[in-house]
């Protein structure tokens, strides 16, 4: 089984911090993604990478940067927290977009 | 960009019924539509996919049908159990471009 692990089940950090969020995966996938969960408008796509160092924008990827320095690790950065970033944050990854393997999710917190 | 739209966003069925989960895409050049299962506190599980040059796919319970003419396809379950009950997502991507668009989720409810 692809295993994508997410370095966090649950985080509260303060606004203004320097947020980081981890993701590994151990399947050689090319794709990982970051999405973000907030009730009632499903799952939006921050950014992804379809390579090591490579990275696109997603719909939202206002606030947000990411990593990806090693194929199996993308991390998502929130550089300045703030309180409308509270959510729930999937990261994912699959074998050239065919079938998503998501990790548990990190429900971050920000006061 | 694409744009996925879900119905309906709840569902409540009595456990044997079937039910229907509807989606339309807005790009034509979307080939690859997934289908998730999210229970309560977990993460969402590939259920089902299909193919745009496929018209229907079953599995066991669960099949799904596509209309690229009119751009919907759907998820059909038969013979509802209450482990059924969880939250479904849609999706629809061109594959090679590697990312999915979702629906913004049905929330199935199977009733004992």
């Amino acid at each position: 089984d692809v295993k994508v692990t997410q370095s966090s089940r649950y985080l509260v950090k303060r606004t203004g911090e320097k947020v980081f969020l981890e993701c590994v995966q151990d399947m050689d996938h090319e794709n990982m993604f970051w999405y973000r969960q907030d009730p009632g408008l499903g799952l939006r796509l921050i950014y992804f990478s379809y390579d090591v160092k490579m990275k696109e924008k997603g719909d939202i990827p206002e606030g947000y940067s990411v990593s990806r320095e090693k194929k199996e690790r993308f991390s998502l950065i929130l550089e300045s927290a703030s309180t409308n970033q509270t959510s729930m944050y999937l990261c994912a990854s699959s074998f050239h977009g065919y079938g998503y393997t998501f990790g548990s999710g990190t429900r971050l917190t920000v006061v | 960009g694409e744009n996925v739209e879900q119905h309906p966003s709840t569902l409540s069925v009595q456990e044997g019924d079937s039910a229907v989960i509807k989606c339309t895409y807005s790009d034509s050049a979307s080939n690859y539509f997934p289908w998730y299962k999210q229970e309560l506190g977990k993460r969402p599980q590939l259920i089902i996919d299909i193919r745009s040059n496929v018209g229907e796919k079953k599995d066991q319970r669960i099949a799904v049908t596509l209309n690229k003419t009119a751009k919907h396809f759907s998820l059909h379950i038969t013979e509802t159990q209450p482990e059924d009950s969880a939250v479904y997502f849609c999706a629809a991507s061109i594959s090679n471009a590697g990312k999915s668009t979702f629906g913004d989720g049905t929330t199935l409810t199977v009733k004992p």
